[in-house]
């Protein structure tokens, strides 16, 4: 059974620019979670949806970051226009159902914003 | 919000069996406690999960005290490859109140030969 993939591993862009970020989670979870860890600070949780709606976004740092999920499959976050201070590594998670069961993380893409 | 504390760090040897805390003193009658292990450059990966008492895995074991207030995961004669950061969270079944459940800083084991 495949994982968690996310695409790309790493990306370096300037600031300004955009970026989008994929997640291809584990077939038929409908939940998918997208986190992320700032340079030396801790793990933190961005959006929550189930299948293709938005059930949680409370963790979106601001209006420039934007999440999909079409067709309640893959999901994209795309970051426009990208700060410096938006660096990071971002997480990708899916479980079959609710927060609190297994969650399965992809490796994470590297931000770095220059 | 039940807030977890764990040690920074630990050091331990090969072989040996490692018990790391976890402290969540404000845990509600709904919550379960997870322990997710990460290894550098990789996403965070489950290990156990438990309510009460104690439970045990091929990886693993959670004791978990009548209280609750409080967990330990216990790795038996850890390797080299055990070396990671471990997460302890806690949070509510069912749920989809993402935001309750809380990474932390977790612990930092090193493992040396």
């Amino acid at each position: 059974e495949a994982g968690v993939t996310q695409f790309p591993s790493h990306s370096v862009i300037e600031k300004g620019q955009t970026v989008t970020l994929r997640c291809d989670p584990i077939s038929g979870h409908d939940n998918l979670y997208w986190y992320r860890r700032v340079m030396g600070k801790e793990i933190k949780f961005l959006l929550h949806f189930v299948k293709e709606s938005k059930q949680d976004e409370s963790g979106m740092p601001n209006n420039r970051f934007l999440a999909e999920r079409t067709g309640g499959t893959y999901s994209t976050l795309k970051v426009q226009p990208a700060e410096l201070e938006d660096s990071g590594v971002y997480f990708c998670a899916s479980s079959q159902r609710a927060i609190s069961e297994k969650l399965f993380f992809g490796s994470g893409t590297q931000l770095s914003v220059l | 919000l039940a807030k977890t504390t764990q040690p920074i760090s630990m050091d331990s040897y090969e072989g040996q069996e490692v018990n790391i805390t976890c402290s969540h003193n404000n845990i509600a009658t709904n919550d379960y406690i997870t322990w997710y292990q990460q290894f550098p450059s990789q996403g965070p990966r489950f290990i156990i999960q438990g309510y009460k008492t104690k439970v045990t895995n091929e990886v693993a074991s959670l004791f978990i005290p009548a209280d609750r207030k409080s967990s330990t995961l216990s790795l038996p004669r850890v390797s080299l490859s055990d070396t990671a950061v471990y997460y302890c969270l806690v949070g509510p079944w069912g749920a989809y109140n993402t935001d309750k459940l809380i990474f932390g800083t977790g612990t930092r084991l090193q493992v040396f030969p």
